[in-house]
């Protein structure tokens, strides 16, 4: 079975300019999730999405981060202007179970993200 | 404020020891708990999981939960140097998953 795939796998940018990150789910998972991992720091939750539906974007910087999922398949994340503190690594994440706590949420490879 | 805390160590235990990794979460709602291992410029990958209280074995590793306290860990005996990697404590309430900072964990020969 597939795993998460996501790319691109790394990106230098320059302030204010912008980059998008695509990813594709385990297949037939319904819930996918875009983390932000700042080095030395646990996951953060951006955005996560129930098929296409939108189920928590309370920590998405809407005011220069989006995202979306059109199809409930594949997903991109876009930040636009790009500050230097959005360098980290952007993980794509899918799990299968909807509205359950037994989630047992899948990891892809990430996106580096260097601002400069 | 929803948190999740592990000591960020870092956490070294000698090859063959049982190195323990803790974590306590704040949320009483919280119904399912996940440890993740993710070795340096590696994406986490899942452990093991743990919903009731209790004791949990996988292999080496052993999951504990006390709901009452608040309070997951994971043991892991017979530690390798292999296992060197940063231990995420994950837990999952209402579909809401929570990370904490990590513990990194050094194993020496």
């Amino acid at each position: 079975e597939a795993g998460v795939a996501q790319s691109p796998r790394y990106k230098i940018i320059e302030k204010r300019q912008s980059v998008a990150f695509w990813c594709n789910p385990i297949s037939g998972h319904a819930t996918l999730y875009w983390y932000q991992q700042i080095l030395g720091q646990g996951p953060k939750l951006l955005i996560q999405f129930q098929n296409n539906g939108v189920v928590d974007d309370s920590q998405l910087p809407k005011d220069r981060f989006s995202a979306e999922r059109l199809k409930g398949v594949d997903s991109t994340l876009k930040i636009q202007p790009a500050k230097l503190e959005d360098s980290a690594v952007y993980l794509c994440a899918s799990s299968w179970k909807t509205g359950s706590s037994g989630n047992t949420i899948y990891f892809g490879e990430g996106s580096w993200l260097t601002v400069v | 404020q929803k948190e999740v805390e592990q000591n960020s160590g870092p956490l070294s235990v000698p090859e063959g020891a049982i190195a323990s990794l803790n974590c306590t979460y704040s949320d009483r709602g919280s119904q399912s708990f996940f440890w993740y291992r993710q070795y340096s410029g590696k994406s986490p990958e899942l452990i093991m999981f743990i919903y009731s209280n209790g004791d949990k074995e996988d292999g080496r590793f052993t999951a504990q939960l006390n709901k009452a306290s608040q309070y997951v860990s994971l043991l892991i005996r017979d530690s390798q140097p292999s296992d060197s990697a940063t231990y995420l404590c994950a837990v999952n309430a209402n579909n809401d998953m929570r990370f904490g900072a990590g513990t990194r964990l050094t194993v020496k020969p």
